[in-house]
């Protein structure tokens, strides 16, 4: 079974800049998670999608941060203008919604970003 | 915001030692899992153990639950060097899914 993919693996940008994170989940996983991960701290929910409906995305930054989720599979988190509060790692998860391992989130490797 | 809280923040211990991390939450929850997290294999989920049961093991982890005292501990048994890595425990309230997360132990085992 593959994994969550997502890209690039680290982007380094300046602030006001703009950047794009691509995800795609395991197949066959309704849900999908993105996160927001600082040096030192325990992953922070930005958005909850079940297909492509948002579940919720109260974490949010709507301001500079927008997420979509076409078609119900892979989806694409933007950050525009970004701020250096915004350098950290950024992971993207799936979970079934049934079955016996619905519930445990499966996550990506990834996407380190640096704002200078 | 964060509901989990691990303890200690982090830890050091010999190879072969066993390790004991905790982990308090606040609110009711419907399950609590356990993640690590390394450089090389990112974030991995270990173990779910639900509301209604006490302990649960899976190969040298063993979790246990005190719902009463919203607390929940990881113990790993026979340390190895491939155990160093974060621990994060995560709860789940309801059924949307939703994982709300602690600020993890640092676990670094000394050969």
């Amino acid at each position: 079974e593959a994994g969550v993919a997502q890209s690039p693996r680290y982007k380094i940008i300046e602030k006001r800049q703009s950047v794009a994170f691509w995800c795609n989940p395991i197949s066959g996983h309704a849900t999908l998670y993105w996160y927001q991960q600082i040096l030192g701290q325990g992953p922070k929910l930005l958005i909850q999608f079940q297909n492509n409906g948002v579940v919720d995305d109260s974490q949010l930054p709507k301001d500079r941060f927008s997420a979509e989720r076409l078609k119900g599979v892979d989806s694409t988190l933007k950050i525009q203008p970004a701020k250096l509060e915004d350098s950290a790692v950024y992971l993207c998860a799936s979970s079934p919604i049934a079955g016996e391992r619905y519930n445990e989130q499966f996550f990506g490797p990834g996407t380190r970003l640096t704002v200078l | 915001s964060q509901q989990g809280e691990e303890d200690p923040q982090a830890l050091s211990i010999q190879e072969g030692e066993n390790a004991t991390m905790n982990c308090s939450y606040k609110t009711s929850i419907n399950n609590l899992q356990w993640y690590r997290q390394n450089s090389g294999r990112g974030l991995v989920h270990l173990i779910l153990i639900r509301s209604n049961e006490r302990e649960k093991h899976s190969g040298r982890l063993r979790v246990t639950l005190d719902t009463s005292k919203k607390s929940s501990s990881l113990l790993i048994t026979a340390s190895r060097a491939a155990d160093t890595a974060s621990y994060f425990c995560a709860t789940a309230a309801d059924s949307n899914y939703q994982l709300i997360w602690g600020a993890g132990t640092k676990l670094i085992i000394k050969p």
